[in-house]
Parts: C-alpha cells; structure tokens; sequence
C-alpha cells in the first residue's frame, strides 16, 4: 500500500464548474499536507499548505483536512482551463522535513 | 537567487558514465532536498540537507548515489556508473522554514 494515495484519473471537469481532488495517506503521525500543481514538462509548483483540520481557502482554491479519516482534498471554484495540469498531494513529519507525494491526479477543464 | 536554479537542463549519459547535477537553491534558505520523478509518478525523496549537514540520505536509492553541500549553499547529486533505471527527473528544493518548498526546474537524465 502506498503511503499517499491519489486516483490518478483523468479527471474532467467543465468549465466554471468545481474541481475535487483527494488523497488519503497511511501514516497517523503526519502534520503537514501540502497540493502542488505540475504542468506537463515542468516542476511542481506549490499552491496550498494546511496543517489543522477543517478548511483553508485561498482565493478559488480550498483545502480541507480530516486527521481521523486520513483524507485531504482540494477543491477549485470556477475552474479555468488553464487550471488543467497534474495535482500533487504530498505529506510530511512536520517541520522542515521530507515530503511523501502521491502520483498526482490529472485535472482536464473542459472548455 | 530569484529561484531554485538546477544545471545541466537535460543530460544523456551513456551507460557506465558518472554525472554531476547542480542545484544552486533561493538565497538564504538553509534547507535543500533532492528528489527523483519518474516519468507519470509523484517525486521521490532522495536526500536533505540543513546548511551542509545532509540530515537524511535514506531515498539514496544504492551507493552509486552521492551528494553534497560543502559551503551550505550550492549542492551536487553524483551518480556513478549510471544505469538505465536512472532516467529520470532529479529535481532540487529549497525552503527557509516551514510552509512547503520550491522546487527547480530539474534536470532530465537520460542512460543510453
């Protein structure tokens, strides 16, 4: 079993419409849960972080955490299409330490 | 630096050849990672540094791999003898504290 799970996809969302991304992860002990988006042939890009459970939202995007069920997600309002790219849900210890990523879920917008 | 910067951009080593991959990291920021992304996976960690102290080197996936940081800034990944099933992405990260970390552009290694 992989530590961070992701369904792979692709995922098709229309235009203007909401975007749900999850990721669940094994190891109990884990603090910080990080989304990066990486676009084909580039390096993952950082978009949102969150280490408390419940909600954070940043301008269209929102993360949410549950530590009991061991789930992440994120959410983007309004899809555009240049929000099509691969989303990487990555976790660590806590702290400045190693990050476990997922193998990313690819998002299509459809027009 | 305004970025992670990592050097070459893409290098074709043929089978046996050692490399040298640089990573010059955000100014300032202590703490360097290296990671190694197959093509359709999500990057694996390599390797962690805090100033020059590596920390961690438990994703050195043989000792073929070497890496260092000698001043705290600049860092090199060293594979030795590469073989096939090194291709891959190396990307480099850095970060000053807490909050996630920036990743370079990578270098693209190809073993032929």
């Amino acid at each position: 079993q992989k530590e961070v799970e992701q369904n792979s996809g692709p995922l098709s969302v229309p235009e203007g419409a909401i975007a749900s991304l999850n990721c669940t992860y094994s190891d109990r002990g884990s603090q910080s849960f990080f989304w990066y988006r990486q676009y084909s042939g580039k390096s993952p890009e950082l978009i949102m972080f969150i280490y408390s459970n419940g909600d954070k939202e940043d301008g269209r995007f929102t993360a949410q955490l549950n530590k009991a069920s061991q789930y992440v997600s994120l959410l983007i309002r309004d899809s555009q299409p240049s929000d099509s790219a691969t989303y990487l849900c990555a976790v660590g210890a806590g702290g400045n330490e190693k990050l476990t990523f997922g193998t990313g879920t690819r998002l299509t917008i459809i027009p | 630096g305004a970025g992670v910067s990592q050097s070459p951009r893409y290098k074709v080593a043929k089978r046996g050849q050692d490399v040298a991959l640089r990573c010059d990291p955000i100014s300032g920021h202590v703490s360097l990672f290296w990671y190694q992304q197959a093509l359709g996976q999500g990057p694996e960690f390599l390797t962690y540094f805090q100033n020059e102290a590596q920390l961690d080197k438990s994703g050195l996936p043989s000792d073929r791999f070497f890496a260092e940081r000698p001043e705290g800034s600049v860092s090199t990944l060293k594979i030795q003898r590469t073989q096939q099933e090194d291709s891959a992405v190396y990307l480099c990260a850095s970060s000053f504290g807490s909050g996630g970390y920036t990743f370079g552009s990578g270098t693209r290694l190809t073993v032929v």
